[in-house]
């Protein structure tokens, strides 16, 4: 149980154009998840907390007009990288929060993105 | 400032030994804690929760809590060099919107 997905593993883009990237919860409802980047041989960053038809909270520094995230149902969460830019290069990762349990988060499988 | 501290490692242990992790957290008001594994290019995996004083044992692996030293804990039993991996420790509070402080992990390595 507590699977989480996401789409796509690995994505490249050019300068300037946008990516979304998708997060499902397969085998429960999610009202929380949460949106973070890792950068090479460093530690998780949370960038922003993804409520279920609420607006997301962003973490300090983390610019919400480029970094779009949307969360219409209990089960999917959806995060745009807007007008990328090389240093946007990263490894973004989804977590979910079981509805109801004690704050633990289930990851997905992260998405690899390379702005060229 | 919330605060989870952890030694960066590189912790080096023999195969079938007992690897010693440990985590120190600032925030009295901490109730939930969590052990995370994350392999080098992967997402990291719940290994261990723990939310009360003493200890929990999962086949291999023993979470450990002391909150009155504000310490937590994670050994691993005959150690594998599957284990061989960057353990993350993350505290949680009631009014932190939910969200997990995460320490910056420690590398072990597990040596055949």
């Amino acid at each position: 149980g507590a699977v989480v997905s996401q789409h796509p593993s690995w994505v490249i883009c050019k300068s300037g154009t946008s990516v979304k990237i998708e997060c499902r919860s397969l085998d429960f409802q999610a009202t929380t998840m949460f949106w973070y980047r890792q950068f090479p041989k460093q530690s998780l960053m949370l960038m922003a907390t993804s409520n279920e038809g609420s607006k997301a909270t962003y973490e300090q520094g983390v610019e919400k007009d480029k970094f779009l995230i949307n969360h219409a149902s209990l089960t999917l969460s959806t995060l745009t990288v807007t007008s990328a830019h090389p240093e946007d290069s990263s490894f973004y990762i989804c977590s979910a929060r079981i509805a109801g349990s004690r704050h633990e988060q289930y990851f997905g499988p992260g998405t690899r993105l390379t702005v060229t | 400032q919330k605060e989870v501290e952890q030694n960066s490692g590189p912790l080096s242990v023999p195969e079938g030994a007992i690897a010693s992790l440990n985590c120190t957290y600032s925030d009295r008001g901490s109730q939930s804690f969590f052990w995370y594994r994350q392999y080098s290019g992967k997402s990291p995996e719940l290994i261990m929760s723990i939310y009360s004083n003493g200890d929990k044992e999962d086949g291999r692996f023993t979470a450990q809590l002391n909150k009155a030293s504000q310490y937590v804990s994670l050994l691993i039993r005959d150690s594998q060099p599957s284990d061989s991996a960057t353990y993350l420790c993350a505290v949680s509070s009631a009014g932190n919107n939910r969200k997990l402080i995460w320490g910056l992990g420690t590398s072990l390595a597990v040596n055949p």
